[in-house]
């Protein structure tokens, strides 16, 4: 009953390095989301896709590009990671059917130096 | 920009005593929903109204929405120790379901 799965938990990145950041979901979501957390300004909306094959741009999608591989699967790439880009990224998804409630993953702790 | 805003940022109450946040939002919504996040910790759901209700209660959590002033509000009573968290606020909307969150209200209930 794995719900929601992050990959990796924390990751130092140097600056100009690329890397992806893993999502699963095991609960047959149609929509999946991917947001970062920064103190003080809440949960930012980076990217999201309401189905497989469809993606959309969040409030802060610059510097990252996503991918919906599949139903289950919604990857997050920084290209060329920049110190501005450490946060907490946490992904989420939930069934688009109707008004239904968002479920986390545990985050991943990215650190740009 | 965010489309919910939390009022206020931070709170502080005593065990026993009621906490009331306030969210709010620009644009037509959805339905709104409440989520509560432990330090370092997920985000976790509490509560979803949706867009054509105006109250709704779960255990000791009482939502309500007011869509004339694009706003809703959330009462935790007779709080606890174990409810210090963050709690936000979301508000989903259009076709595609997109749903984005406000900055948070840093609840602290004090033993």
């Amino acid at each position: 009953n794995a719900g929601v799965t992050q990959t990796p938990k924390f990751q130092v990145l140097k600056t100009g390095q690329s890397m992806t950041l893993q999502c699963a979901q095991d609960m047959n979501h149609n929509s999946m989301y991917w947001y970062r957390q920064d103190p003080g300004m809440g949960l930012r909306l980076i990217y999201y896709s309401a189905s497989e094959g469809t993606t959309d741009k969040g409030e802060v999608p610059n510097g990252y590009n996503v991918s919906r591989l599949n139903k289950r699967e919604f990857s997050l790439r920084l290209e060329s990671a920049a110190p501005s880009q450490t946060s907490v990224y946490f992904c989420a998804s939930n069934d688009r059917a109707w008004n239904t409630e968002a479920f986390f993953g545990q985050g991943t702790r990215l650190t740009v130096v | 920009s965010q489309q919910g805003e939390e009022d206020p940022q931070a709170l502080s109450i005593q065990e026993g005593e009621n906490a009331t946040m306030n969210c709010s939002y620009k644009t037509s919504i959805n339905n709104l929903q409440w989520y509560r996040q432990n330090s370092g910790r997920g985000l976790v759901h509490l509560i979803l109204i949706r867009s054509n209700e105006r109250e709704k209660h779960s255990g000791r959590l009482r939502v309500t929405l007011d869509t004339s002033k694009k706003s809703s509000s959330l009462l935790i009573t007779a709080s606890r120790a174990a409810d210090t968290a963050s709690y936000f606020c979301a508000a989903q909307r259009g076709s595609n379901y997109k749903l984005t969150f406000g900055k948070g209200t840093l609840l602290t209930v004090n033993p």
